[in-house]
C-alpha cells in the first residue's frame, strides 16, 4: 500500500547544528517528494522538493536527497536557526494525484 | 496574489450540528485536496476535486461528510451530525493543473472543535 515512514518524532539540535530527518517510502513508482514546514497554527508551506531524477537539491541552509534504490529520502537543515523550530513533513506522490503524508518531525532549535 | 483562503479559521459545533468549511483555491488554480490532521499527527487525504467533479474520494468517511467545489464559489467540505471525533484541524490545498508531480499549496486550516 501506500506508506510513508518518518523519523525521529522530535528533534533538538543546538543553535548553529545540523538537523536531519528522514523517510522512506513503500512503492518504488513514487515520483515526486516534497518537504512541508508547519509552525503553530499555521498551514503546511513547502520548502523544498525532489523529483526522481535527480539525486539531491540544495536551497541555501536546506537540502533533500533521496536514494530511490533504497526507498528513502532525507532533509538536512545546516547551520540551524531558531526560526527552523517547527513541525517537518515529508510526503510522496503515488502517482495517484494526491501526496502522501509521513507522521512528522517536531524540530526544535536550542539557542 | 492571494493565497489558499479558509474560513472559518475556527468552528465550534455541538454534537448533531452540522458543520461547513470553505476554501477558496489560489488564483488561477482549478484542482482541490482537503486533508485531515489530528492532533500530533499527519496530514490524511480525504478528497480531491475540480470544478464540479470529484476527482478522488477514497480518503472520505462514508458517512455524514461530503465536499463540492461548484463552477462558481469556494469548495466546501460539510460534515453533518458531527461527533467529538471529528475534532481536527481541517486543510485545503490547491494546484493549477491537477497533475502527478505538481506543487500543492496549503491554506492556513480550519480548526474545528465539537463539544
Amino acid at each position: 500500500g501506500e506508506n510513508v515512514e518518518q523519523h525521529p518524532s522530535t528533534l533538538s539540535v543546538q543553535e548553529g547544528d545540523s538537523a536531519v530527518i528522514k523517510c522512506t517510502y513503500s512503492d518504488s513508482a513514487s515520483n515526486y517528494f516534497p518537504w512541508y514546514k508547519q509552525e503553530l497554527g499555521k498551514g503546511p508551506q513547502l520548502i523544498i522538493d525532489i523529483r526522481s531524477n535527480v539525486g539531491e537539491k540544495k536551497d541555501q541552509r536546506i537540502a533533500v536527497t533521496l536514494n530511490k534504490t533504497a526507498k528513502h529520502f532525507s532533509l538536512h537543515i545546516t547551520e540551524t536557526q531558531p526560526e527552523d523550530s517547527a513541525v517537518y513533513f515529508c510526503a510522496a506522490d503515488f502517482g495517484n494525484e494526491k501526496l502522501t503524508f509521513g507522521t512528522g518531525t517536531r524540530l526544535t532549535i536550542i539557542p | 496574489n492571494a493565497g489558499v483562503m479558509q474560513n472559518p479559521r475556527h468552528l465550534v459545533r455541538r454534537r448533531g450540528q452540522e458543520a461547513r468549511l470553505r476554501c477558496s483555491p489560489m488564483k488561477g488554480h482549478s484542482h482541490v485536496y482537503w486533508y485531515r490532521q489530528l492532533p500530533e499527527e499527519g496530514l490524511k487525504f480525504m478528497v480531491y476535486l475540480q470544478k464540479e467533479n470529484i476527482i478522488d474520494e477514497s480518503g472520505m468517511p462514508k458517512e455524514r461528510f461530503s465536499a463540492e467545489f461548484p463552477k462558481e464559489g469556494p469548495s466546501i467540505l460539510r460534515i453533518q451530525q458531527v461527533v467529538r471525533g471529528d475534532s481536527a484541524a481541517y486543510f485545503c490545498a490547491s494546484s493549477p493543473t491537477g497533475q502527478p508531480n505538481e506543487k500543492l499549496f496549503f491554506g492556513s486550516g480550519t480548526q474545528l472543535s465539537v463539544l
